[in-house]
């Protein structure tokens, strides 16, 4: 069966200090991955989706960069945090032309704080 | 553009009371709607989609186009369906998701 992992379930940081927030997927190949940040008040919100290793798309102007290195790794970086990266980040796959079956699986979020 | 807005936060209801939770979009062509929902400490999971037409743990959502609402009903309210809910959606035959804003829903005993 398919699982998806996500780590640190949470960490803190200083405002200047560089992040790396890694997901990585099991039992699917060629899977579509996202990253998705729940800032307070403002609900789920895409930062980036990638259909394949190396593609990477931006979904919003940010301090916030994604690089997906193999085909089932998606990764979350900043070289230097500013407050407002602060939020519940959460990493998501899917798989293309799945019809009736659950659009995306979310993992299990990574807070945090930059302080 | 494609826009999801859940208008209430927080919804609070005593157990047995009738519960909806209000969704609207914008999007201009034919879109894909599903509610999503966070127990608390679990993971965010698909409660349901327009296209399946179908009832999990009691609720219904009904897609009205020309209301362009999709709003989640559930007639007697269970204390567990406290949680977290998104309403969401996406282009047809796309796996991209529009989140709203979410709303917490409050059942009390």
């Amino acid at each position: 069966s398919q699982t998806i992992h996500q780590w640190p379930a949470t960490l803190v940081q200083p405002v200047g200090s560089p992040l790396s927030l890694e997901c990585t997927v099991e039992g699917t190949s060629n899977p579509n991955l996202y990253w998705y940040r729940q800032a307070a008040g403002r609900g789920l919100q895409l930062l980036f989706y990638s259909v394949g290793i190396g593609q990477i798309s931006s979904e919003v102007p940010q301090n916030l960069s994604a690089s997906r290195p193999q085909d089932r790794q998606f990764i979350l970086s900043s070289k230097k945090l500013l407050l407002s990266d602060s939020g519940f980040y959460l990493c998501a796959w899917s798989v293309r032309g799945r019809g009736e079956d659950e659009k995306l699986f979310f993992g299990s979020g990574t807070q945090l704080s930059v302080l | 553009a494609q826009r999801v807005t859940q208008p209430e936060k927080l919804l609070s209801v005593f157990k047995g009371a009738p519960v909806e939770l209000k969704c609207n979009y914008s999007y201009s062509g034919s879109p894909e709607l599903f509610w999503y929902v966070q127990y608390s400490r679990q993971r965010l999971q698909l409660l349901l989609r327009h296209i399946s037409r179908e009832s999990i743990k009691g609720f219904t959502a009904d897609l009205n186009k020309g209301e362009t609402s999709f709003h989640l009903k559930k007639p007697f309210a269970q204390e567990e369906d406290s949680a977290m809910y998104y309403c969401a959606l996406s282009r047809w035959n796309t796996d991209k998701l529009i989140f709203g804003t979410g709303t917490r829903l409050q059942v009390f005993p």
